[in-house]
């Protein structure tokens, strides 16, 4: 199973500053790694697909880089609607694996 | 855009099987090429996925194919009504570590690209 591990677990944060969270794949998923936010109580959200690429109808605040191992998420610029744990998700081998996720707050 | 609603119990006794169906509305499951999922989360707690079912208009000989994570493959049924535009869950011999909150989803192009709202379910006597 593909281990994926996201740093941090909590971040707590002022509006309008620049966030990243990293996940780490135990093995090489290639770009098959997405971002997804969950805001309390609600479904998780797709932000990212294919580590890089924007998905339709949300904001351009939120990017992606990353191949292999390595993949970081940005928010470019925090806004209060954006508290919410964030996770990682690698769909390159079963079983499908999440990261432990990124909780975000707003200070 | 395929909008999917769970239903079933909520509340599952020690040892018993907890059922749970995701209606989707929107389009068909025997469309395209999908994988019909369960993802759960406890309390607090991270997401799991659980397994799914896939249906392929472009070969329809791959539909109905099930796949399930290790963990839970011994106590897992996925099946579809297609008739009914539905599939479920059927999670056997169920204890405290599987009260969480159940969200079926869409499986497309190498992503979860729909969810439902969830339903928690409790393991309780």
């Amino acid at each position: 199973e593909i281990v994926l591990t996201q740093s941090p677990d909590f971040q707590s944060v002022t509006p309008k500053e620049k966030v990243t969270i990293t996940c780490r794949a135990s093995q090489s998923v290639g770009s098959t790694l997405h971002w997804y936010r969950q805001k309390p109580n609600q479904s998780p959200e797709l932000l990212i697909k294919f580590a890089s690429q924007s998905v339709s109808g949300v904001p351009s605040k939120f990017s992606g880089s990353g191949s292999g191992t390595d993949f970081t998420l940005t928010i470019s610029s925090l806004e209060v609607e954006d508290a919410a744990t964030y996770y990682c998700h690698q769909s390159s081998a079963l079983p499908q694996t999440f990261g432990q996720g990124t909780k975000v707050e707003i200070k | 855009q395929v909008q999917l609603q769970e239903s079933g119990p909520r509340l599952v006794k020690p040892s018993q099987t907890l059922s749970l169906t995701c209606s989707v509305s929107g389009g068909s499951i025997t469309s395209g090429d999908s994988y019909w999922s369960w993802i759960r989360q406890p309390p607090g707690k991270g997401l799991q996925w659980i397994g799914y079912i896939n249906y392929n208009q472009y070969n329809p000989s791959l539909s109905g194919q099930t796949y399930y994570t290790p963990s839970l493959k011994s106590r897992l049924t996925i099946s579809a009504d297609t008739s009914r535009n539905q599939f479920s869950l059927y999670l056997s011999s169920v204890t405290d570590a599987d009260t969480a909150v159940y969200y079926c989803a869409r499986y497309d192009s190498g992503l979860f690209d729909s969810w439902g709202l969830g339903a928690l379910v409790a393991v309780s006597s």
